[in-house]
């Protein structure tokens, strides 16, 4: 079995200022790790995703993440954010193949003007 | 091309009543997935749907949650005798299932409400 956990459920951050979204997962296999992000009265879309290779992996909207696979960690990061990048965000993982994927619990990231 | 659709958009039902929520898949996705999405609860799996294998239904939190997917395409979430507890917003996500775990695709979510 699975499990995601997403430290911090809300995350304030002044706008043009750096963040970390923080992440950490478990899983007895290899995985595969996601970002999804969830504008207000949107739905969810996929931010980035790391499958093998490269562990910087850089996603749309200026965003990246980072797979540690000794700390079993997938931290999001954007050295500068926007206005526009007030969203939910939610990590997930999947142990590949036909299997199931699951979510954390999300962070709202709030920039402040 | 269209992408996930779910309908009702939004339902509003008395306590003890049956409800279903309906999916459409994007067309020749083989893998469907079910989750609830409540405050505080992030996005909770209720099940999942991979071409012709058996579901995983692992997710369902009790008998009263079921559901189906004919012909490989539309799915069907039934909830029997609705509670309170229930009311959250149900999404249906679609991929193409395939072994690089092409992206799930979302739908913009059924918002039940249990009076």
């Amino acid at each position: 079995a699975q499990s995601v956990t997403q430290l911090d459920s809300q995350v304030p951050v002044f706008e043009e200022a750096p963040v970390e979204l923080r992440c950490n997962y478990s899983s007895s296999v290899s995985v595969y790790l996601f970002w999804y992000v969830q504008y207000p009265n949107q739905g969810l879309q996929l931010l980035l995703k790391y499958l093998s290779g490269s562990t910087l992996v850089k996603g749309i909207n200026g965003f990246e993440a980072e797979f540690n696979k000794s700390q079993t960690s997938f931290h999001l990061r954007k050295p500068s954010v926007h206005i526009s990048d007030t969203a939910e965000y939610f990590c997930a993982v999947s142990p590949g193949g036909y299997q199931k994927v699951t979510f954390g619990i999300g962070t709202k990231l709030q920039v402040i003007p | 091309g269209a992408g996930v659709s779910q309908s009702p958009s939004n339902k509003v039902t008395e306590k003890g009543k049956d409800v279903e929520l309906r999916c459409d898949p994007i067309s020749g996705h083989t893998a469907l997935y079910w989750y609830r999405q409540s405050l505080g609860q992030g996005l909770e799996f209720l099940i999942y749907f991979q071409g012709n294998s058996a579901p995983d239904k692992s997710g369902l939190p009790s008998d009263r949650f079921s559901a189906e997917r004919t012909g490989g395409s539309v799915s069907t979430l039934t909830i029997q005798r609705t509670q309170q507890e229930d009311s959250a917003v149900y999404l249906c996500a679609s991929s193409q299932g395939d072994r690089r775990n092409s992206p799930l695709h979302f739908g913009n979510g059924t918002r039940l409400t249990v009076t």
